[in-house]
């Protein structure tokens, strides 16, 4: 069965520091791809980065960057110097196909950053 | 190019009573798929709609149905609600010829309170 599981529920951290959210999924597909959502307190879910499982390379976004390791079935998220903005809860998720396109999500870091 | 919108943003309803949430996707994008997110939980995938038809549904009763339209905008309905649909339901809208890298973008969300 397809799985998604974020084992920190809350971080809470000082403005500047480095933070990173854990991600470890679990599927039996050879082809998958991963996402990762953050959601302000507005509720709206905001898509942020996806990755295949054929593309290990790291990848860095300006303060965010994600390290996906097919070996350990992680897809962990790192902000380095955080702001009070990167307040919100982080998700996680795997996509499958059973019929639909279904997301499976883990079930959210909640971050806070405080000033 | 306009984004996901949903309406209602908030409703508050009764238990046994039937509610419609409404759903239009974003430019060029001809499927659309719809999550419940408890409070402190991941979303979980309700059902999709391609083409006017379900293609494929997560583990709700038949009491939560759908329906897209012409214009790929949907709906969803709830009939006979319970306390426990109190929840912020979220509409995602997609291409479903991408098949598995293909982005799911969300909506504000409509947040549904049962009493």
């Amino acid at each position: 069965a397809q799985k998604v599981t974020q084992a920190q529920t809350e971080i809470s951290v000082v403005e500047k520091e480095d933070v990173t959210l854990d991600c470890v999924y679990e599927t039996r597909d050879t082809t998958y791809y991963l996402f990762w959502y953050k959601q302000p307190p507005s509720g709206e879910l905001v898509f942020l980065i996806r990755r295949n499982s054929f593309d290990e390379q790291n990848e860095i976004s300006g303060r965010y960057s994600w390290n996906f390791q097919k070996s350990t079935s992680s897809f962990n998220f790192t902000i380095t110097a955080s702001q009070v903005v990167d307040s919100a809860v982080y998700f996680c998720a795997l996509v499958i196909i059973q019929g639909a396109q279904k997301l499976v999500f883990g079930q959210g870091t909640r971050l806070t950053i405080n000033p | 190019e306009t984004g996901v919108t949903q309406s209602p943003t908030h409703l508050i309803k009764t238990r046994g009573q039937q509610v419609t949430l409404r759903c239009s996707s974003q430019s060029g994008h001809n499927t659309v798929s719809w999550y419940q997110q408890a409070l402190g939980q991941g979303p979980q995938f309700i059902f999709q709609y391609y083409r006017e038809e379900e293609n494929g549904r997560g583990n709700f009763p038949p009491r939560f149905s759908g329906l897209q339209f012409p214009n790929y905008s949907s709906e969803l309905n709830v009939n006979a609600l319970e306390l426990d649909d109190s929840a912020l339901y979220l509409c995602a809208s997609s291409d479903l010829a991408g098949g598995l890298k293909e982005t799911q973008y969300f909506g504000p969300g409509t947040r549904l309170l049962v009493l």
